[in-house]
């Protein structure tokens, strides 16, 4: 069956670290991989796509990366502060033309000052 | 900027009542979606459309219907609220570009709905 796994526990990490988030599929073969951030009781906000040919993306203190041979997408956050705080969805995008995507339940990051 | 705008934030409804659930996107984009979102669960595409009159199930349609007749307005329909229902409803549009390119989602603020 079809899975995206991101990890359910919080990720707890001290303000100037670096937070690492881990998206990982089965059965699926995205060409492209986006991340969002979403607040509580707001909606998501897109962060970076990433294409199947790239291996990484940066922007600003952000980076992706994308595997496919593993089928796994890391997202890491540089010199992370307490703003960075909140819930992260990767969201498989197979490329039907209509960006049907689909959201893995999302990891939820708590950066303590 | 770039706004998708959901009419009800907050929405209170009785079991077996019809539920209307408006979009509207200022962004002139092809393609709108409706998710629901639940804990435990993320989030799930009920239906979208690429087009004005046109519509495709997502994931979860049953119990579901849409209406688009308009390019920038996607209604969501609840032809008769169950307490399943109660959910965090989302949302969001992006512009046709075919499959060669992957497309930013723009999603709205969310309409929480509780049946009881």
């Amino acid at each position: 069956s079809q899975k995206i796994e991101q990890n359910s526990e919080a990720l707890n990490i001290q303000e100037g670290k670096t937070a690492t988030l881990t998206c990982n599929y089965t059965n699926y073969s995205p060409a492209y991989l986006q991340w969002y951030r979403q607040d509580p009781g707001r909606g998501p906000v897109f962060l970076l796509l990433i294409r199947e040919n790239e291996k990484e993306k940066r922007k600003e203190r952000l980076k992706v990366t994308f595997d496919t041979t593993l089928k796994q997408s890391l997202f890491h956050i540089t010199a992370s502060q307490p703003a960075d705080s909140a819930t992260y969805l990767c969201a498989l995008d197979e490329a039907s033309g209509y960006s049907t995507l689909t959201f893995g339940k999302g990891t939820m990051l708590l950066v303590s000052p | 900027d770039v706004k998708v705008t959901q009419s009800s934030r907050y929405l209170v409804k009785r079991t077996g009542e019809k539920v209307f659930l408006e979009c509207v996107q200022d962004m002139d984009h092809e393609n709108m979606f409706w998710y629901r979102q639940d804990p435990g669960l993320g989030l799930r595409l009920i239906y979208f459309s690429y087009d004005v009159k046109m519509k495709e199930k997502g994931d979860i349609p049953e119990g579901y219907s849409v209406s688009r007749e308009k390019k920038e307005r996607f209604s969501l329909i609840l032809e008769s609220a169950s307490t399943n229902q109660t959910s965090m409803y989302l949302c969001a549009s992006c512009k046709m570009t075919g499959k060669s390119s992957g497309n930013t989602i723009y999603f709205g603020e969310g309409s929480w709905l509780t049946v009881v």
